[in-house]
């Protein structure tokens, strides 16, 4: 089975300080994603990555950054982290070639971060 | 951009009796994934269909799509306290970008 490491289960930081949520696969996958989910909100796409130094904006990338140096680990950086920012953040990744059922995000078990 | 809707947003049911959770895409689906979630924990995958008219079961979960890919139903068969949790449908986009979710349904199984 694939599995989604996420370093952190629960974080809590004061408000202006840097926040690295790390996230490894161990299945080779090229596609990587973070979301962040909130009450009455559901999950929202923050970042993506096709493939290693590879990134692109989801529907909410502000205040947000990535990092893709290896295949394997898809890192999610707040610059300066802002109350707002209190959130559970979730990693998947993703097999990207056409065979059926190859598309299936697999979940990461989730960082919870709570911004002081 | 797609969005999906579920319904309803939360449900309590009584332990052995079925139940149904709905999900309505405003666009037709590429694929139509179901998640489950424990509290505070991550997704994990249930099913997912692809054709119109698809229908998939696993133990007492039965998933279905209709012919025209813009709704799918989640029923599950005699409820036990194990089927509690928060159940997502996420629609594919029709590209790498992952999927797009549903803000999900919260299941209750009461004894």
């Amino acid at each position: 089975d694939v599995k989604v490491t996420q370093s952190s289960r629960y974080l809590v930081k004061r408000t202006g300080e840097k926040v690295f949520l790390e996230c490894v696969q161990d299945m080779d996958h090229e596609n990587m994603f973070w979301y962040r989910q909130d009450p009455g909100l559901g999950l929202r796409l923050i970042y993506f990555s096709y493939d290693v130094k590879m990134k692109e904006k989801g529907d909410i990338p502000e205040g947000y950054s990535v990092s893709r140096e290896k295949k394997e680990r898809f890192s999610l950086i707040l610059e300066s982290a802002s109350t707002n920012q209190t959130s559970m953040y979730l990693c998947a990744s993703r097999y990207s070639g056409f065979v059926a059922g190859a598309n299936v995000l697999t979940f990461g078990a989730g960082s919870r971060l709570t911004v002081l | 951009s797609q969005e999906l809707e579920q319904s309803p947003q939360s449900l309590i049911v009584q332990e052995g009796k079925n139940l149904t959770i709905n999900c309505t895409s405003s666009k037709t689906l590429y694929g139509l994934y179901w998640y489950k979630q424990k509290y505070g924990e991550g997704l994990i995958f249930l099913m997912m269909l692809q054709k119109g008219g698809e229908e998939k079961s696993h133990e007492k979960i039965t998933a279905k799509l209709d012919e025209k890919k813009q709704q799918s139903s989640l029923h599950i068969t005699a409820s036990q306290p194990s089927h509690a949790g928060i159940y997502l449908c996420g629609g594919s986009r029709g590209g790498a970008d992952g999927l797009t979710f549903g803000k999900g349904t919260h299941l209750i199984i009461q004894p």
